[in-house]
């Protein structure tokens, strides 16, 4: 069974500070990586996702992630935070038929 | 493109009583699927439409739970009778179906079972 996992309930970071997400996933075979937000009384908006190819892929809003296969990890970045950016994100893998499976969520707050 | 809408935005019901969800995915879109989050945890699988069939439903928790995908179009998801256990946020999501495709989530729905 494949599964993603996120460390950490929250993350705090200081408008301006770089900010960094944490995920870690458990896939057999090549991994399909998402990265997902939600603000509040919203569903969930794709953000950006890794197939192949390119180990740093760029998505929407300046975010970014690093796959990095020896560490299992495809953590979510973004050089300088904005207030705006406080939400909750998910990370997910993609089965073959397009399932999704998600880790319990990352709030992250962002303070001017 | 509409986005995938989901309806009621908010339920509350007592325990015993039926509660009907009712989600319009993308048109197009093939591939529906039903996700729950309860109290704050991961958001958890329930099932998968392919058009107007059920392609995968090992997360329905019990047979309390009903879904249906009448002529491949909108999808509901019924709960009967409700137990206060089935409180939380019911997302719908549709996508073409493909590996890399990402999900495009409706709204959700928060039910609270009292």
């Amino acid at each position: 069974a494949q599964s993603v996992a996120q460390p950490e309930d929250q993350v705090n970071v200081a408008e301006g500070n770089p900010l960094t997400v944490k995920c870690t996933y458990s896939v057999s075979g090549n991994p399909y990586l998402f990265w997902y937000v939600q603000y509040p009384n919203r569903g969930l908006q794709f953000l950006l996702k890794y197939i192949t190819g390119d180990n740093l892929v760029k998505g929407s809003y300046g975010f970014e992630a690093e796959f990095n296969k020896s560490q299992t990890s495809f953590h979510l970045k973004k050089p300088s935070a904005l207030v705006s950016d406080s939400a909750l994100y998910f990370c997910a893998t993609n089965t073959n038929a397009g399932k999704s499976t998600f880790g319990d969520g990352t709030t992250l707050t962002v303070k001017p | 493109e509409a986005g995938v809408t989901q309806f009621p935005s908010h339920s509350v019901i007592e325990k015993g009583q039926t509660v009907t969800l009712r989600c319009d995915p993308i048109s197009g879109h093939d591939n529906l699927y039903w996700y729950r989050r309860v109290m704050g945890k991961e958001i958890k699988f329930l099932l998968h439409f392919v058009k107007e069939s059920k392609q995968d439903e090992s997360g329905m928790p019990n047979n309390r739970f009903l879904a249906e995908r009448t002529g491949g179009t909108y999808s509901t998801l019924k709960v009967q009778p409700a137990e206060l256990e089935d409180s939380g946020v019911y997302f719908c999501a549709s996508s073409t179906g493909t590996r890399n495709s990402p999900l495009h989530f409706g709204n959700g729905t928060r039910l609270t079972v009292t």
